[in-house]
């Protein structure tokens, strides 16, 4: 059961522009949401994370967008960058039995163009 | 100081075989997991360890499939009588406490003849 829905699958986007990546969960009782890089043979890395008691959150270029009526977040990245070039995922928790069980988005491939 | 690794980062076995992945967390974390990346799909829970608790296994698609952590550090992934379905990235993650960051090792990819 795929509990949380991730677009587009791939992105290329120029040096300087906006990239957006979007996902809609369907299990309310999620309340951590968590967005994660991605480089070829590296494990995934831990970029930015919300909670649903705020709208947006932004460090740096990074912003999430929070929606939570509609059960949708997204990741901005503002001036892209070449270095941004990664695999993306979303993903979304709850607590179960002491800890968060991430579930994750199947991945946004990211490519900025020079 | 050292990240998460694993071992190996490669493995390719033949369809029936038995293998081991290991994972060494960060020093000092308590909190252990280990998920499944496949081709276009995203992270898939496998297990999870905390301490000397009971683990979470509720992600372990088959009996084939089981782990163990040795003195609340090291951890083994063992998949016996591997199918070619079982191909995929194994990651490994580590946090300080439940509910923290996870820190993700380079992962161990499989690969089933």
């Amino acid at each position: 059961q795929q509990q949380v829905k991730q677009s587009p699958q791939s992105l290329i986007v120029q040096k300087g522009g906006i990239s957006i990546i979007n996902c809609a969960y369907e299990n309310t009782a999620f309340d951590y949401f968590p967005w994660y890089q991605q480089f070829p043979g590296k494990g995934p890395a831990l970029l930015i994370a919300i909670r649903p008691d705020v709208s947006e959150k932004k460090e740096g270029r990074f912003t999430i967008s929070f929606n939570k009526s509609a059960k949708q977040f997204s990741l901005h990245i503002m001036d892209s960058q070449p270095g941004d070039s990664a695999t993306y995922f979303c993903a979304a928790s709850r607590r179960i039995s002491g800890f968060q069980k991430l579930v994750f988005g199947t991945g946004t491939r990211l490519l900025v163009s020079p | 100081g050292a990240g998460v690794s694993q071992s190996p980062s490669n493995k390719v076995t033949e369809k029936g075989k038995d293998v081991e992945l290991r994972c060494d967390p960060i020093s000092g974390h308590t909190a252990l997991y280990w998920y499944r990346q496949s081709l276009g799909q995203g992270l898939e829970f496998l297990i999870y360890f905390q301490g000397n608790s009971a683990p979470d296994k509720s992600g372990l698609p088959s009996d084939r499939f089981s782990a163990e952590r040795t003195g609340g550090s090291v951890s083994t992934l063992t998949i016996q009588r591997t199918q070619q379905e079982d191909s995929a990235v194994y990651l490994c993650a580590s946090s300080l406490q439940p509910a923290r960051e996870e820190f993700f090792g380079p992962g161990t990819r499989l690969t089933v003849l």
